[in-house]
């Protein structure tokens, strides 16, 4: 069935230094991804998303290219900060295969240092 | 626009026990969804509301859980008796197009002891 590999955590970085979280994907059909970050104490929140092949997300800094020739969806950022501490989860959505579910990575935790 | 709204935050419950978590989504929003996330790993699918309507319930654990929408606006997830393995956060989600991705809910960490 479909699923989603992230880099294991914790990731501890000092401020404005370059973020890259990497996020594999399997799926059998043509999935949209997504990057979803729960700050401490709060819910999750859609991040960015792509929903298809070449596509790039971005928002807040942050950006993820959909690459289907390495089934890939990384989250970079080029200069993090102290607000940016957080877990970042990768998560895809195949209709045409999955249903209306969610599958999402186990989550990757973000440390930044002042 | 208000959003996802869960509650209660926290439940701390005893093996046997019955707790009815509770979710309203974004007015308009058609799709809800619950997930949980169970020790730190991933998050897991449970069920897919379509207004009153499950849509998809492939997720949920046993019978133990029970889900229900009433009136296809706030739903509540009842899990009778509740067991350790039930320990986990639940987040309920809410959308009105599947690619558009969700608006969460802070979630509801369910603690059995």
């Amino acid at each position: 069935g479909d699923s989603v590999t992230q880099m294991e955590g914790p990731v501890t970085l000092s401020e404005e230094a370059f973020l890259t979280i990497n996020c594999t994907y399997t799926a059998t059909g043509y999935p949209s991804l997504f990057w979803y970050v729960q700050y401490p104490g709060e819910g999750l929140q859609l991040l960015l998303k792509a929903t298809k092949a070449d596509d790039k997300g971005s928002n807040k800094g942050f950006e993820a290219t959909y690459r289907k020739e390495t089934t890939s969806f990384h989250l970079e950022k080029g200069s993090v900060q102290v607000s940016d501490s957080a877990v970042y989860f990768c998560a895809l959505s195949d209709p045409g295969t999955g249903g209306f579910k969610t599958i999402f990575g186990a989550g990757t935790r973000l440390f930044v240092k002042a | 626009e208000a959003g996802v709204t869960q509650f209660p935050s926290h439940s701390v419950i005893e093996k046997g026990q019955t707790v009815t978590l509770r979710c309203d989504p974004i007015s308009g929003h058609d799709n809800l969804y619950w997930y949980r996330r169970v020790m730190g790993k991933e998050i897991k699918f449970l069920l897919h509301f379509v207004k009153e309507s499950k849509q998809d319930e492939s997720g949920m654990p046993n019978n133990r859980f029970l889900a229900e929408r009433t009136g296809g606006t706030y739903s509540t997830l009842k899990v009778q008796p509740a067991e350790l393995e039930d320990s986990g956060v639940y987040f309920c989600a809410s959308s009105q197009l599947q690619t558009q991705g969700y608006t969460f809910g802070s979630g509801t960490r369910l603690t059995v002891v």
